[in-house]
């Protein structure tokens, strides 16, 4: 069975700073990785995916991320924080559940504060 | 493009009723949705897997007959909460992908309130 850690429950980061939110998977397999972001009483918005190539993805909002499979890790960056940047972040690796359906696993979130 | 519209966004119901959460692709066809449960400040559990034209596979511990799921087309797929109770009382979200694709769209989440 697949499954994600995300070891860190809160990350406060000051505004301009570079912010990383951590994330070790393990899969059966290659992996597939994904990283989501989720604002208040709202769905999770895609930010990005890894699943074959370079090991740093680019996504949306100037955030990256780099896979590391030696470390099954698959950290998400930014190289400058904004404000508008705090939200609740989850790490999801797919993989497939006992009835064979592909499903994905996510983590248990981190929630980002950017701090003015 | 990929957009998964979920309706109501709220919704505040009396114990021992019904009530009826819709999913849609509006500009793809999801062959597959999932419907997830979010308790306040935890991550999201799977609930159930559906496919277009077959029964929904639930995971481990879901009550299939309290969580009723129907994925008629390959735009819509509901979740009915049959008679509510307060611990029903959740967040939840759907998403849909293609056939053949690698990520899932989510809605905006439904949070269900029973008194």
């Amino acid at each position: 069975a697949q499954s994600v850690a995300q070891p860190e429950d809160q990350v406060n980061v000051a505004e301009g700073n570079p912010l990383t939110v951590k994330c070790t998977y393990s899969v059966s397999g290659n992996p597939y990785l994904f990283w989501y972001v989720q604002y208040p009483n709202r769905g999770l918005q895609f930010l990005l995916k890894y699943i074959t190539g370079d090991n740093l993805v680019k996504g949306s909002y100037g955030f990256e991320a780099e896979f590391n499979k030696s470390q099954t890790s698959f950290h998400l960056k930014k190289p400058s924080a904004l404000v508008s940047d705090s939200a609740l972040y989850f790490c999801a690796v797919r993989g497939r559940s006992n009835f064979g359906n592909e499903k994905l696993t996510f983590g248990t979130g981190t929630r980002l504060t950017i701090i003015p | 493009g990929a957009v998964v519209s979920q309706h109501p966004s709220w919704v505040i119901c009396k114990s021992g009723t019904s009530v009826k959460i819709e999913c849609r692709s509006l500009d793809f066809q999801a062959t597959t949705m999932f419907w997830y449960r979010q308790f306040p400040k935890q991550s999201l559990m799977l609930m159930a897997t559906s496919n277009e034209g077959s029964k929904a596979t639930y995971e481990q511990g879901v009550e299939k007959d309290k969580f009723l799921i129907n994925h008629a087309s390959l735009t819509l797929s509901t979740l009915t909460v049959t008679s509510a109770h307060p611990e029903d009382s959740s967040f939840y979200i759907c998403s849909a992908s293609r056939q053949g694709g690698t990520e899932a769209f989510f809605g905006q989440g439904t949070r269900l309130t029973v008194v």
